[in-house]
């Protein structure tokens, strides 16, 4: 399998541009969460689904981000507009049980 | 507010030493802890699960959970280089799977040769 995949794996955006993170999972995982790290606040939960319905989006920071999961092999992040201050570091993993299976991330950059 | 506790560091240890990592949480109802080793520019990776007061041991690695003191440990043997990289304590509230993890901000381990 070839793991939780993401794109982009960089992306440098101006303010005020709309911003989508991409997260394919593994197959046969029916738990999908995308998650932001900065230094600051460390590793936080925004958003996750069960069998590509939204559970829990409590850590969805504002109305500017949403998360969509159509199907059980894609999901998308979007941020609109962007602030500089949502520049991080974007997961998305995904699990069958208690382990989580990280993708490489996308290290966004809003100038 | 539940919590996971980490020294952020870094840890500084010499080669072939036993670093030792900590982290206390505050959800006395937590049942599950995990360790996850974090490489700069990479994402966590699993290393470690303990689920019951005692010692876990895995190679070089060792988890200690002490459930009454709320702290988990990681203990790394004969330690190398290739073990330099940020650790993330997580813990796991009763009844949820991945989706109850509390993860701490990480400590920096580096290991001088």
């Amino acid at each position: 399998d070839a793991g939780v995949i993401q794109s982009p794996r960089h992306e440098v955006t101006e303010m005020g541009q709309e911003v989508t993170l991409r997260c394919k999972p593994i197959s046969g995982h029916d738990y999908l969460f995308w998650y932001r790290q900065t230094m600051m606040r460390g590793l936080e939960l925004l958003i996750y689904f069960n069998n590509n319905v939204p559970i829990d989006d409590s850590g969805m920071p504002e109305d500017r981000f949403s998360a969509k999961m159509p199907n059980a092999s894609f999901s998308t992040l979007k941020i609109q507009p962007s602030e500089p201050r949502d520049s991080a570091v974007y997961f998305c993993a995904s699990s069958r049980d208690e382990k989580l299976f990280f993708g490489s991330g996308t290290q966004l950059s809003v100038l | 507010q539940k919590e996971v506790e980490q020294n952020s560091g870094p840890l500084s240890v010499p080669e072939g030493a036993i670093a030792s990592l900590n982290c206390t949480y505050s959800d006395r109802v937590s049942q599950s802890f995990f360790w996850y080793r974090q490489y700069s520019g990479k994402s966590p990776e699993l290393i470690m699960s303990i689920y019951s007061n005692g010692d876990k041991e895995d190679g070089r690695f060792t988890a200690q959970l002490n459930k009454a003191s709320q702290y988990v440990s990681l203990l790394i043997r004969d330690s190398q280089p290739s073990d330099s990289a940020t650790y993330l304590c997580a813990a796991r509230r009763p009844g949820g799977g991945a989706d109850g993890l509390t993860f701490g901000k990480g400590t920096h381990l580096i290991i001088q040769p």
